[in-house]
């Protein structure tokens, strides 16, 4: 049963660059044809695609956020990690990692909070 | 506003069946599957049904899914109070670019 981590900071200034990464366990991230994903929920709000990485290490990301993020992998450390750089207050939320199968997610990590704030 | 619609919220007694409904377009669901999750309070979402109707392993029969032209429905029959939770469907766009579409969640309230 594979299993999937958030880490990163908690915390991250406006106008810096938040740093995410996913960890996977039970499964190796090169293997099969998966989508890597990252999806975000602020408090009280619905879910949001931010975007992914597919097994060819190709992405795809949200229109709406594509000018800022850059996704990757690291299969030496089973590892794919989020960068979404100039970031505001309207980026606070939990942040999930989410392995797809047929694009959509299917097992995910437990989240992890970030806060944007001075 | 999402592309996918849902009821805000639903609620039926214990015991009862609910339905949940997902309203899209030719390009969303009329033409790719859908999945439903399912969101405790405080935790992450958990997949409930894929592929329109089908349930991963160790997810109850209670939980059904089913599909037909723009629109999805979960059904939740013998509802119990550890139901009570937040109700997301997903899909992709196929005119969008966008790989996954969530419905604006259905919070469910186990009376």
């Amino acid at each position: 049963q594979v299993q999937l981590q958030e880490s990163g900071p908690g915390l991250v200034k406006p106008s810096q660059t938040l740093s995410l990464t996913c960890t996977v366990s039970g499964g190796s991230i090169s293997s099969g044809f998966y989508y890597w994903t990252w999806i975000r929920q602020p408090a009280g709000k619905g879910l949001e695609w931010i975007g992914r990485i597919y097994s060819s290490w190709s992405t795809n990301y949200n229109p709406s956020l594509k000018s800022r993020v850059t996704m990757s992998i690291d299969t030496s450390k089973n590892q794919f990690s989020l960068k979404l750089s100039s970031v505001t207050a309207a980026d606070t939320a939990v942040y999930y990692c989410a392995r797809g199968i047929v694009v959509l997610p299917a097992d995910w990590g437990q989240g992890t909070l970030v806060t944007v704030s001075s | 506003q999402s592309v996918l619609t849902q009821p805000p919220s639903v609620s039926a007694a214990p015991g009862q069946k609910v339905t949940i409904s997902c309203s899209g377009s030719s390009s969303n669901i009329g033409s790719n599957y859908v999945s439903w999750y399912q969101q405790l309070p405080g935790t992450a979402p958990k997949l409930l049904i894929y592929e329109n109707d089908k349930r991963p392993s160790g997810i109850s029969d209670r939980f059904s899914g089913s599909k037909s032209g723009t629109s999805a429905t979960l059904y939740i029959t013998g509802l119990q109070t550890v139901d009570e939770a937040d109700y997301y469907c997903a899909t992709w766009d196929s005119s969008l670019n966008i790989d996954v579409i969530f419905g604006g969640g259905t919070k469910l309230t186990v009376l």
